[in-house]
Parts: structure tokens; C-alpha cells; sequence
């Protein structure tokens, strides 16, 4: 069983809130992921870290950005939520033998 | 560019048939695939990891195979139950340090 935690699990901000998605692992993984996911579509890398003090933009450009202080916390931060940053975030993170433990999850809905 | 695609998209099956989910890359240069369960609303489950030099991998009712040369994956569940409904999801990871790529899903329905 993966120990990886996701807080909030639903949010509902209005335009131009500032926030921040945390997720936390207690496994020790260097490598850690967040993907955005629309309902019913597929997963988009949109930052990834090889450890502390690393980061990097995926695939899908997005206007989130992200830290990487400390092993364990990989937070992800919206400066100005707009309605279209409505959807699923899903942080991962990967084991030395190359599996991907993802947590719950955090829904955003922007009004 | 890696692409990852996964037949059928939807499939509906009544309690207790056997059935096969396939996946399908375009390089075959990988370092590893993984199989994953997702139920609605949720995140991803992790269900099984064949590393390139495997073939196959087995977790209770579920076999999961690799054919690199022909950049195929197969998951086998057998005995399918009510509660297998979710969308199953395919990655596969180019080297060590890339990310992985996923493909869309299949979502499986199992009729009691």
C-alpha cells in the first residue's frame, strides 16, 4: 500500500484565489509527479521532480508551479485560479524499481 | 514521441467471463509498463509492473503480458467480478529518467 497524501481532496475557490495543492509521500521516493485530469479523459504531466531542489515542466503547459524543499513535499501552487484550471490534479510519486504510487487526488473547481 | 493506445475504449461484460484489455505502443524501446485501475473520482491504483526484461506478471486474477517486439501489453482478468468495473489505464516509460506515458483508458463495466 502507497503512503501518498493529497490535501485538499475537493476545493471550490472563485476567480483569481491564489492556492495550493499539497501532497505529501512518507515512502522516500526522489521522483515525484502531478498530472491534471479532466473527467472521463486522459492524464497530463504537467510538472515532475527527480528530488529536492529539482523540477521540472511536463507535457502540458500549465500556469501552475511547483517546489521541491524538502523529499517528502511536493506542493502545487496557482497564483490566480481562472475557471478554466477547473479539474482533477493527481500527484505520483516512483519507487528505486520504477512503480508509480499515485495519492487520491484534489478536485478544483473555479467559479 | 512515445504514443500509447488502448482497444477498446469501453467494453461491458457479464459476471464471471474471462476477458483481455490490450495496449499497444509505437517505440519499443522501453524500460518498463505498468497497468492501473481507476475508479471514478479517484486516483490510480497500481495494479502491475513488468520491467522490459519480463514477459509476463501475475497478481491474483490478473496476468499481464509484454511483447516489446511487437509493442503489445495485454492484461488478462479472469473470473470477472461486478466490482472490476473501472477504467484500466497503460504506461510505459522510454528510460530510467522519462516519465510515463499513458494511454486513455479502457473503462470496463461487469454486469451482475
Amino acid at each position: 500500500e502507497a503512503d501518498i497524501y493529497q490535501t485538499p481532496r475537493y476545493l471550490v475557490i472563485g476567480t483569481g484565489k491564489k492556492i495550493t495543492l499539497e501532497c505529501s509521500q512518507t515512502m522516500g521516493h526522489d521522483k515525484m509527479y502531478w498530472y491534471q485530469q479532466d473527467p472521463g479523459m486522459e492524464l497530463h504531466l504537467i510538472h515532475y521532480s527527480y528530488g529536492v531542489n529539482s523540477t521540472e515542466k511536463g507535457d502540458l503547459s500549465s500556469e501552475s508551479t511547483v517546489s521541491r524543499i524538502r523529499t517528502e513535499h511536493f506542493p502545487l501552487t496557482l497564483e490566480s485560479a481562472r475557471p478554466s484550471h477547473t479539474s482533477q490534479y493527481l500527484c505520483a510519486s516512483r519507487s528505486s524499481t520504477g512503480e508509480l504510487f499515485f495519492g487520491e487526488g484534489s478536485r478544483l473547481t473555479v467559479l | 514521441k512515445q504514443e500509447v493506445t488502448q482497444i477498446p475504449a469501453a467494453l461491458s461484460v457479464p459476471e464471471g467471463e474471462n476477458l483481455v484489455l490490450n495496449c499497444s505502443f509505437t517505440d519499443s524501446a522501453i524500460y518498463n509498463l505498468q497497468w492501473f485501475r481507476q475508479d471514478p473520482g479517484k486516483g490510480l491504483t497500481s495494479l502491475l509492473l513488468i520491467q522490459s526484461s519480463q514477459r509476463e506478471q501475475t497478481s491474483g486474477r490478473l496476468n499481464a503480458s509484454l511483447d516489446k517486439s511487437s509493442g503489445r501489453s495485454t492484461l488478462y482478468i479472469a473470473a470477472s467480478q461486478p466490482g472490476d468495473s473501472a477504467t484500466y489505464l497503460c504506461a510505459v516509460r522510454r528510460s530510467g529518467n522519462t516519465p510515463l506515458v499513458f494511454g486513455k483508458g479502457t473503462r470496463l463495466s461487469v454486469i451482475a
